[in-house]
């Protein structure tokens, strides 16, 4: 079974330009995360997905970043525009929801560097 | 919202010693609590998680521990090997594992030859 995949794994842009960060989870997950890691920190919870509606998105910085996870599968998370603060891992995890676990298995992340 | 604290940020044990982190929550509602090692550069792994109706947990050298009275629980490495070194994360939810994780800072686990 493949795992949760992230693209691009590494991503450098200039301030103020727009960067889109795509996640696929594992197949069958109807929950997906995105998170957030800055470096020598833990994850930072921005954004849960349950199937294709925002159920949290209280932790998303919305004049500025924004998601979708339009047919209920494949996840886009987009800021625009981009600042140095930005620069950061950014991490999808999915979750079955359903079943004996509740484990979230995440993907390699992007790392995002603002120049 | 809730709030994990983990200590120590960095510990440093001889091969074959036992290591412990330790961490804190605040809110009374968490009920889910894994623990995640995370290799530099590599994503983050459930190593082992404990729900709040058990107080201990037991996975071959790795076991955790949970206090709900006083909020705490605890990673126990034992007989650490040099594989064990990386940086492990504790985290709580309150939704069963299915909302969000809340996780703390992280702790650097260093063993030495």
């Amino acid at each position: 079974e493949a795992g949760v995949v992230q693209s691009p794994r590494y991503k450098i842009i200039e301030k103020k330009q727009p960067v889109a960060f795509w996640c696929n989870p594992i197949s069958g997950h109807n929950t997906l995360y995105w998170y957030l890691q800055n470096l020598g920190q833990g994850p930072e919870l921005l954004i849960r997905y349950e199937n294709e509606e925002a159920v949290d998105d209280s932790q998303l910085p919305k004049d500025r970043f924004s998601a979708e996870r339009l047919k209920g599968v494949d996840s886009t998370l987009k800021i625009q525009p981009a600042e140095l603060g930005d620069s950061a891992v950014y991490l999808c995890a999915s979750s079955p929801r359903e079943g004996r676990t509740d484990e979230q298995f995440f993907g390699p992340g992007t790392r995002l560097t603002v120049l | 919202g809730e709030n994990v604290e983990q200590h120590p940020s960095t510990l440093s044990v001889q091969e074959g010693d036992s290591a412990v982190i330790k961490c804190t929550y605040s809110d009374s509602a968490s009920n889910y609590f894994p623990w995640y090692k995370q290799e530099l550069g590599k994503r983050p792994q459930l190593i082992i998680d404990i729900r709040s109706n058990v107080g201990e947990k037991k996975d071959q050298r790795i076991a955790v521990t949970l206090n709900k009275t006083a909020k705490h629980f605890s990673l126990h490495i034992t007989e650490t090997q040099p594989e064990d070194s990386a940086v492990y994360f504790c985290a709580a939810s309150s939704g069963g594992g299915a909302d969000g994780l809340t996780f703390g800072k992280g702790t650097h686990l260093i063993i030495q030859p």
